[in-house]
């Protein structure tokens, strides 16, 4: 299995522009998972699927923030209008819902706001 | 309010020699805690996972330790390899709910030649 995957790896983009971020998860993986890292807060959990449907998206800061999961191989999340704030490394991690709900990362979309 | 912290919050060391990472959690109920491990760049890859009645797992040069009674984990890194430079996130899972997953800041690790 190929993993997380997540595209882009950079994105650099100017304040007011739209960012889509994008994810597939480990196939047969039942929840998916959006993170958000950065150095001050380490890894905050923004969003989580349960088989495409949206469970909890408390940690969504603000209405910017909207994630989609169409499918059960593809999700997105999007940021609109973006702000230098938003700067950040996203990360989309993807879990079976048996035994211990191991996590599986991809490597991170590092999103720069200018 | 669930917790983690990690200590310390970074750590130098010589290649070969051996060190400790601290976790101390309030995470209730307990489920089980996590190890990652994440290279610069990259994203955070389990070490490993352990369960309320496991005390000591290990994986390579990697053991963790777990007291569930003081709520505190250790890592303990043997013989350092650069290779082990990253950092070290300590994540602990809340029973009952799906998610439920309290992260710690991490201990980034640099071993020097």
């Amino acid at each position: 299995d190929a993993g997380v995957i997540q595209s882009p790896r950079h994105e650099v983009t100017e304040m007011g522009q739209e960012v889509t971020l994008r994810c597939k998860p480990i196939s047969g993986h039942d929840y998916l998972f959006w993170y958000r890292q950065t150095m001050m807060r380490g890894l905050e959990l923004l969003i989580y699927f349960n088989n495409n449907v949206p469970i909890d998206d408390s940690g969504m800061p603000e209405d910017r923030f909207s994630a989609k999961m169409p499918n059960a191989s593809f999700s997105t999340l999007k940021i609109q209008p973006s702000e230098p704030r938003d700067s950040a490394v996203y990360f989309c991690a993807s879990s079976p819902i048996q035994g211990p709900r191991e996590l599986f990362f991809g490597e991170g979309s590092r999103l720069t706001v200018l | 309010k669930n917790q983690v912290e990690q200590s310390p919050q970074s750590l130098i060391i010589l290649e070969g020699k051996n060190c400790t990472l601290q976790c101390n959690y309030t995470v209730s109920p307990f489920s089980n805690l996590r190890w990652y491990k994440q290279d610069t760049g990259r994203g955070p890859v389990s070490l490993t996972i352990m369960t309320f009645s496991e005390n000591t797992k290990s994986n390579g040069r990697y053991t963790a330790t777990l007291d569930a009674d003081t709520k505190q984990s250790s890592l303990h890194i043997t013989a350092s390899q650069l290779s082990d430079s990253a950092s070290y996130i300590c994540v602990v899972r809340a029973g009952g709910g799906a998610d439920g997953l309290t992260f710690g800041k991490g201990t980034h690790l640099i071993i020097q030649p």
